[in-house]
């Protein structure tokens, strides 16, 4: 199976200010690595697929970079409503993996 | 609009099974795979396996091939997982979650499965 390797686990900061999350897949993954968005209350969200491609009516200020092992997704000048879960996954073999999430919280 | 609306929240006992259902509505159900995710309590997801609906075909991860069985109903777009033999590790919030181009497009809000006695 792929190992998922998500970092930091949490992370604060202050909107306006500008976050990335690592993930490192344990081999290559090509760039099938999707982005999700958990909060409380709602479902959850898909960001990104493809490693770097926004799903319709994600805002710009997210971006997904990366590919082979190694991804990063870039969240610009925060807003409220962005504090939350995220979770990466691969999507390029089966079993499909996660990593295991990380917290954004306010500063 | 797409909805994944699942069945409400399920307390079962030691060594029993407990069936969710997720009402797809908003496309055409038998064009796409559902999947299902399991959450443990403070944990992360894990993918539990796939069902197409059209087909009946199934995958499994290795780990819940014994564990849980996914099933899909054409007549009300309904997809199902039951999960047997119920111990405390399966105590956990259970998703649908609709396989889009590429990743899990739309989410069902989750089932909060208790195993108690």
């Amino acid at each position: 199976d792929v190992q998922m390797t998500q970092s930091p686990s949490y992370l604060a900061a202050s909107p306006g200010e500008s976050v990335s999350i690592s993930c490192k897949a344990s081999k290559s993954i090509n760039t099938y690595l999707a982005w999700y968005q958990e909060k409380p209350g709602k479902t959850n969200k898909l960001l990104i697929y493809s490693g770097s491609t926004l799903q319709s009516g994600t805002p710009s200020r997210f971006s997904g970079s990366g590919s082979g092992t190694d991804f990063t997704l870039t969240i610009r000048s925060l807003e409220p409503e962005d504090f939350a879960v995220y979770y990466c996954q691969q999507h390029n073999e089966y079993p499909l993996t996660f990593g295991s999430g990380t917290k954004l919280e306010i500063k | 609009e797409v909805q994944l609306q699942q069945s409400g929240p399920e307390v079962g006992r030691p060594g029993s099974s407990v069936k969710i259902s997720c009402k797809a509505s908003g496309y055409t159900f038998t064009d796409y795979v559902m999947n299902w995710v399991k959450q443990s309590p403070g944990q992360g997801l894990e993918w539990i396996g796939w069902i197409d609906p059209e087909y009946g075909s199934t995958d499994y991860a290795e780990k819940f091939k014994k564990k849980a069985t996914l099933t899909a109903d054409t007549s009300s777009n309904t997809a199902y997982i039951q999960l047997s033999s119920l111990t405390s590790e399966d105590t956990a919030t259970y998703f649908c979650a609709k396989t889009g181009p590429e990743g899990f497009d739309y989410w069902g809000q989750g089932v909060m499965v208790t195993v108690s006695s």
